[in-house]
């Protein structure tokens, strides 16, 4: 079966760093765009940034460059998605997203990861 | 950044009825727009790549249209499953961005 299966859910301090994964089975990881996308609760969706594993290839939203980093390892098809300094505006689920082989759909979602940043 | 605009954010509509959501795009984005389904606490379903094409296993009622800015997503006869927010997005240029979101809701 394809798949997509993310990390649990977090709860974090402002300041906190984390790091959420996704680790996807099934189907050859490294030759997809694999990407993350945002979503607040009760509001719409954001994509923050993609990769292709096969090449290492990595390409940010401006909203989200900076702020955080996109790594895949290659050798478990695992995509993370890091933060070395959560604000409470970083509260959402992310989800995992691979986007179709011969079309630019996503195709496969993860189940998501609900992050919450409060002090 | 293209900004992705639908309209309307909220549709009332009684099942059976045909359904039109629409979705402008800031600058043109050729044919290069996705529309997807999410349905409350679910990921969401992709309807629709390459601006009209259904993908795998969405139903014949959801049929979509348009280039340029200007697209739709059209249900020919609404069923119950279908009420819930719907998303576009293009892909034309990075960084992909979606539109806010039709909330179709029963009248």
């Amino acid at each position: 079966e394809v798949q997509l299966v993310q990390s649990g859910a977090e709860v974090k301090k402002p300041g906190e760093s984390l790091r959420i994964s996704c680790q996807g089975s099934g189907f050859f990881f490294s030759s997809y765009w694999i990407g993350w996308v945002r979503q607040v609760p009760g509001k719409g969706l954001e994509w923050m940034g993609i990769t292709f594993p096969r090449e290492s290839n990595t390409k940010y939203s401006p909203a989200f460059e900076g702020r955080v980093t996109i790594s895949v390892e290659t050798t478990i098809d695992t995509l993370y998605l890091q933060w070395n300094s959560l604000k409470a505006s970083d509260t959402a689920i992310y989800y995992c997203a691979r986007r179709g082989l011969n079309y630019y759909g996503v195709d496969v979602w993860g189940q998501g990861t609900t992050v919450t940043v409060s002090s | 950044e293209t900004v992705m605009t639908q309209s309307p954010v909220t549709l009332s509509v009684s099942p059976g009825e045909r359904v039109t959501l629409s979705c402008r795009a800031s600058q043109s984005v050729s044919r290069d727009v996705v529309w997807y389904q999410q349905k409350p606490g679910q990921t969401p379903r992709l309807l629709i790549y390459g601006a009209s094409t259904r993908a795998f296993g969405i139903p014949a009622r959801f049929s979509a249209s348009g280039s340029g800015t200007e697209f739709t997503l059209t249900i020919s006869s609404l069923q119950s499953e279908d009420l819930t927010v719907y998303y576009c997005q293009q892909y034309n240029n990075w960084p992909w961005t979606f539109g806010q979101g039709t909330k179709v809701e029963i009248k």
